[in-house]
């Protein structure tokens, strides 16, 4: 999985298999958290988000949990498909006024034919 | 609707040269965001605009100003292009997302610079 410090790591799976996408965040501070995806020349999109006060949520296909008690973000996604292949950024937002986000370095996800 | 649009979407400076890097949004989103992401890394906040009329230093602003010119734009500005700059440069808007019900990053495609 992804943590800020770390060297993209890279995730290969067959289509139809879920893959998961791992990351540790370090601000216990945190309230917020989203994943975002970006494919190859692109912008990152939004993909799901989630409030500290919850555990999971799912949407279409990608489910994201949360572990408070060990820091620890996962993005689930159920039968990966050949567009699913991008780079995967978690980013936690630490609160305060301002909407600001820090990124985590991302994971290549490859989804083989 | 365009979203975050960036122009230009490439360019080659020579160290010491000027550039700006223009940004508009057409979400009547509040904040505006300049980031610039390097091979490897995820992407690092340069400058904010949390609302028309301030701009505010994030993470790496060393080297680049702002200028929020109305709600709708946010430039950024190389006033004197290193090769430590080179760079993908995104900007960003957010406001509250329809469907998430949250305050969301929109992207625009990205910039990309070289300095040679």
């Amino acid at each position: 999985g992804e943590s800020v410090g770390l060297h993209l790591p890279t995730l290969s799976v067959q289509e139809g298999d879920n893959s998961i996408i791992n990351c540790a965040y370090s601000n216990s501070a945190s309230d917020y958290f989203i994943w975002y995806k970006q494919e190859s020349g692109k912008g990152p999109q939004f993909i799901i988000d989630i409030r500290s006060n919850m555990d999971k949520r799912q949407g279409q296909r990608v489910t994201v949990l949360l572990n408070k008690t060990v820091k620890h973000l996962s993005l689930q996604i159920a039968a990966t498909q050949p567009g699913d292949s991008a780079v995967y950024f978690c980013a936690e937002n630490s609160g305060g006024s301002n909407y600001k986000l820090t990124f985590g370095k991302g994971t290549l996800l490859t989804v083989n034919p | 609707n365009a979203g975050v649009t960036q122009t230009p979407k490439f360019q080659v400076l020579k160290t010491g040269q000027s550039m700006t890097l223009q940004c508009a949004q057409d979400m009547n989103h509040n904040s505006m965001y300049w980031y610039r992401q390097d091979p490897g890394m995820g992407l690092r906040l340069i400058y904010y605009s949390a609302s028309e009329g301030t701009t505010d230093k994030g993470e790496v602003p060393n080297g680049y100003n702002v200028s929020r010119l109305n709600k709708r734009e946010f430039s950024l500005r190389l006033e004197s292009a290193a090769p430590s700059q080179t760079s993908v440069y995104f900007c960003a808007s957010s406001g509250r997302d329809r469907i998430a019900g949250a305050n969301v990053l929109t992207f625009g495609a990205g910039s990309r610079l070289t300095v040679l």
